[in-house]
């Protein structure tokens, strides 16, 4: 149960418009969910995290709500910018391992 | 000071070359992790030291050998490596043991295996 999916694989939105992002898990246990940024040559970076004990999060223009009924949780992406642009990974915490396991990515274009 | 820190950037070695990458954080974080990733690709983990002792081996070949010499510091020695070994490795530290803390990375080393 330590698997998640990760959708789209890849996204392109007009600057301005909204990005969503997808991702579903397995492991009911698992209490901690990160998201990661990675823009090209660069290191992945902590954007937002959520744990189980809330719904939802929000950090400016970004936020993310976990659905732990459904096993899925999202990122929301507000008033995209092209400094937005980026591979955005979402994780969780196998319960059983303490180790993140990441999704597969998404790529994220945003067009000025 | 709020970083991760890695050397070398870059890194090319032929196949019976012997070099190590190197990490540094001073946030006073007790766990530490080695990971690669290919292009395009989620980081993939290769170990992990908690409170500087092993505690996660991903079945990583012999030729990658991890060292913490302290709580500050951790090394990935390298030798005999392949080819298909060419990737970014990156190093991250999270606070306390592992599980539950955030994860910080480092730039990472970018290694080619010619």
């Amino acid at each position: 149960g330590e698997n998640v999916e990760q959708h789209p694989s890849t996204l392109s939105v007009q600057e301005g418009d909204s990005a969503v992002i997808k991702c579903t898990y397995s492991d009911s246990a698992s209490n901690y969910f990160p998201w990661y940024k990675q823009e090209l040559g660069k290191r992945p970076q902590l954007i937002i995290d959520i744990r189980s004990n809330v719904g939802e999060k929000k950090d400016q223009r970004i936020a993310v709500t976990l659905n732990k009924t459904a096993k899925h949780f999202s990122l929301h992406i507000t008033e995209t910018q092209p400094e937005d642009s980026a591979v955005y990974f979402c994780a969780h915490l196998a319960s059983n391992t303490g180790k993140l396991i990441f999704g597969q990515g998404t790529t994220l274009q945003v067009k000025p | 000071d709020t970083e991760v820190t890695q050397t070398p950037k870059h890194l090319v070695m032929g196949m019976t070359n012997k070099k190590s990458l190197k990490c540094e954080q001073h946030m006073g974080h007790r766990a530490m992790y080695w990971y690669k990733q290919k292009a395009k690709k989620p980081p993939e983990l290769m170990f992990v030291y908690s409170y500087e002792k092993l505690s996660i081996n991903e079945s990583v070949p012999s030729r990658f050998s991890p060292e913490c010499p302290n709580s500050s510091l951790l090394n990935l020695h390298l030798h005999a490596l392949q080819p298909e070994d060419s990737a970014l490795y990156l190093c991250a530290s999270s606070q306390g043991g592992t599980g539950g803390y955030e994860q910080y990375f480092g730039p990472g080393t970018r290694l080619t295996v010619t």
